[in-house]
C-alpha cells in the first residue's frame, strides 16, 4: 500500500522558533510537494522538487525553505515561525516527470504558532 | 488571473444523487482532477478528465466541457461515508495545479 508519512500531526510552536516538518514517501516517486491548506482557500503550493537536491519555488515560498537530500524525504523548514504560518501543511508525491499525474498526500501536519 | 470556483457547501440525502460543479478560468488546460478529503484526513484522488465527456467510475462520475470551462462530479446512491470535502483542481499550461477551495458535502439520513 502506497504511503506518504508526515512526521508530526500536530505541533504548537512559539513565534520566532525554527520548525521542521518532515515527509517520507515509500513509492519511489520523483516529485514531491509541500502545500498549505487554509479554510476558504484552495491548496497553495509552497515548494516542490522533481529530483534529489532539486527544489523549485511554488506560489507562496516566502518564509519557508525545503531540503531534499534523499529521494524519499522532503523537509519543509520555517526558519522563524510567525503567527500567519498557522495552518495545515500537506505533503504530496507523484510519479513521473513534471507536475503531472495523481498526487498522493500525507495526513497533514497542523501547525499552530503562538 | 487564474480561478477555480466551486460551491462552498452542499447538503444531500442518503440514497440520493448530488452534482458538484466546478468552473475554471486558467492559462491553458492540461486536465482536471477531483479529490475527496474526509475531515482530518489526506485528500485522495477520485478522477482525472482531459477530454470532453463523462467518465464513470462506480457510483462516481466526472464530466468535462473544455469549451465552457466547466466540470461536475456526480455522486449516486449517496452513503453517509460520502460526507467529505471535494476538491477540484486544474492543471494549467505550465503543468501547475490550480486548486478550488473545495465543496463540503453533508449527507443527511
Amino acid at each position: 500500500d502506497v504511503k506518504v508519512t508526515q512526521s508530526s500531526r500536530y505541533l504548537v510552536k512559539r513565534t520566532g522558533e525554527k520548525v521542521f516538518l518532515e515527509c517520507v514517501q515509500d513509492m519511489d516517486h520523483e516529485n514531491m510537494f509541500w502545500y498549505r491548506q487554509d479554510p476558504g482557500l484552495g491548496l497553495r503550493l509552497i515548494y516542490f522538487s522533481y529530483d534529489v537536491k532539486m527544489k523549485e519555488k511554488g506560489d507562496i515560498p516566502e518564509g519557508y525553505s525545503v531540503s531534499r537530500e534523499k529521494k524519499e524525504r522532503f523537509s519543509l523548514i520555517l526558519e522563524s515561525a510567525s503567527t500567519n504560518q498557522t495552518s495545515m501543511y500537506l505533503c504530496a508525491s507523484s510519479l513521473g516527470q513534471g507536475h503531472t499525474g495523481e498526487l498522493f498526500f500525507g495526513e497533514g501536519s497542523r501547525l499552530t504558532v503562538l | 488571473g487564474q480561478n477555480i470556483d466551486q460551491p462552498t457547501e452542499m447538503t444531500a440525502t442518503e440514497g440520493a444523487i448530488v452534482q458538484i460543479n466546478c468552473t475554471y478560468q486558467t492559462s491553458g488546460f492540461n486536465g482536471l482532477f477531483w479529490y475527496q478529503q474526509h475531515a482530518g484526513e489526506a485528500p485522495t484522488f477520485l478522477s482525472y478528465n482531459v477530454l470532453d465527456g463523462l467518465e464513470e467510475k462506480g457510483r462516481f462520475s466526472s464530466f468535462l466541457s473544455r469549451s465552457k470551462g466547466y466540470s461536475y462530479l456526480l455522486l449516486k446512491e449517496l452513503q453517509m461515508k460520502d460526507s467529505a470535502s471535494y476538491l477540484c483542481a486544474v492543471m494549467d499550461s505550465n503543468y501547475q495545479l490550480i486548486w478550488g477551495a473545495g465543496t463540503k458535502l453533508i449527507i443527511k439520513p
